[in-house]
């Protein structure tokens, strides 16, 4: 069974810190991806990584960074962390290459606010 | 415009009703397509992929329209626990695209 797991499940921060939300799967899974939920808006897509060391920008990746320095483990940084951050943080995993037809198996999610 | 635009609803209906929503989609290239579920407070988890023939999975029947560029989704018998938010979500341009998701509440 599949299991995604992220670091936390609610976070407060202030304006301006660093926060890292951490995300690690245990299926060996090569893709893994951070999406962000808003009421209203769906899911979008921040960054994404098809292999250690690599990433991708996704359609919103701006005030974002992220590190995948082991195949298990992806982390998002917001660097300065602002109040339009505040929102749900949905880490992502499937197998495979290239395209992700898979099935997307999602971890609990992180509900960040940002005061 | 969306990539990806569904009828947010709600849509309230009693038990063992039918429901059926829709989803619209922009991109014409778009290749594969999927509903996942939503339950509140947890994460998407996949419900089923939509074929080009339609498909069914026990109460649930997924249907797509290329040319029309949209997907259903119908729920036979409703039961209370179909009560969830419904994801469309479709793959093209090498990405995964959500809807922002049709909530369907079941009614005893």
């Amino acid at each position: 069974d599949v299991k995604v797991t992220q670091s936390s499940r609610y976070l407060v921060k202030r304006t301006g810190e660093k926060v890292f939300l951490e995300c690690v799967q245990d299926m060996d899974h090569e893709n893994m991806f951070w999406y962000r939920q808003d009421p209203g808006l769906g899911l979008r897509l921040i960054y994404f990584s098809y292999d250690v060391k690599m990433k991708e920008k996704g359609d919103i990746p701006e005030g974002y960074s992220v590190s995948r320095e082991k195949k298990e483990r992806f982390s998002l940084i917001l660097e300065s962390a602002s109040t339009n951050q505040t929102s749900m943080y949905l880490c992502a995993s499937v197998e495979g290459p290239g395209q992700p037809t898979y099935e997307q198996y999602f971890g609990p999610g992180t509900r960040l606010t940002v005061t | 415009r969306k990539e990806v635009e569904q009828d947010p609803g709600p849509f309230n209906v009693p038990e063992g009703a039918t429901v059926a929503f829709n989803c619209t989609y922009s991109n014409s290239a778009s290749q594969s397509f999927f509903w996942y579920r939503q339950d509140c407070r947890k994460e998407p988890k996949l419900l089923m992929s939509v074929y080009s023939s339609g498909n069914e999975d026990g109460r649930f029947t997924a249907q797509l329209n290329r040319a029309s560029q949209y997907i259903s989704l119908l729920i036979r018998d409703s039961k209370l626990s179909d009560s969830a938010t419904y994801l469309c979500v479709v793959w093209g341009d090498y990405k995964l695209s959500f809807g922002a998701g049709t909530t369907v509440t079941v009614r005893a």
